[in-house]
């Protein structure tokens, strides 16, 4: 079945207490991204991926870092969480840009 | 500025009527333009995307792109209860950035 695995699904956690988010896809796309979504505020790019070991910024990055060691992965690493944080996290991918993201389940985190 | 604009709602409509809901958007050289439902607690999924001016339809499913006007519209006939959700705009600039609006919640009432 194709899809985007997310794990966890709920975390909690202390304030700087270093942690990773996983995510990977099956269906060889190219084009990953992390989203995080609070009331009013929608959704809002993090980082995104556009192949292996290409990296980028998007709207929110501040606080947060990726990786892309290979094509179906793609972490989000929080090296010092802080509460304002404490959000849902969505990873997406697609084929290439500009066409349909696939997401994942996403991951409530909470930043104590 | 957002760079995409939703109305909150939530907007409600009887059961079978037609639901239409309305997007903005400030960057001129967006180039592709997307509806998501979410339910609560659940990931988005893809409804519609369209590209180019003018109407597309799909099902019960007509979304509407207006390019001079910077205006996405996502109209959904014969409203179903199963159609209560948050309805998302989202648009991709080109530049590999997708933008969100804070979305659109519909109730449909029996």
């Amino acid at each position: 079945e194709a899809q985007v695995t997310q794990n966890p699904r709920y975390l909690i956690t202390v304030t700087g207490k270093k942690l990773t988010v996983t995510c990977s896809q099956n269906m060889n796309h190219e084009y990953m991204s992390w989203y995080r979504q609070d009331p009013g505020l929608g959704l809002r790019q993090i980082y995104y991926s556009m192949n292996v070991e290409v990296t980028d910024k998007g709207d929110v990055p501040e606080g947060y870092k990726v990786s892309r060691k290979e094509k179906r992965n793609f972490p989000l690493i929080l090296e010092s969480p802080s509460p304002n944080q404490t959000s849902l996290y969505f990873c997406a991918s697609s084929l290439s840009t500009g066409v349909k993201l696939f997401f994942g389940s996403g991951t409530q985190l909470s930043v104590l | 500025q957002k760079e995409v604009e939703q109305n909150s709602g939530p907007l409600s409509v009887p059961e079978g009527a037609i639901a239409s809901l309305n997007c903005t958007y400030s960057d001129r050289g967006s180039q592709s333009f997307f509806w998501y439902r979410q339910y609560s607690g659940k990931s988005p999924e893809l409804i519609m995307f369209i590209y180019s001016n003018g109407d597309k339809e799909d099902g019960r499913f007509t979304a509407q792109l207006n390019k001079a006007s910077q205006y996405v519209s996502l109209l959904i006939r014969d409203s179903q209860p199963s159609d209560s959700a948050t309805y998302l705009c989202a648009v991709n600039t080109g530049f590999n950035k997708f933008y969100f609006g804070s979305g659109t919640k519909l109730n449909v009432k029996p």
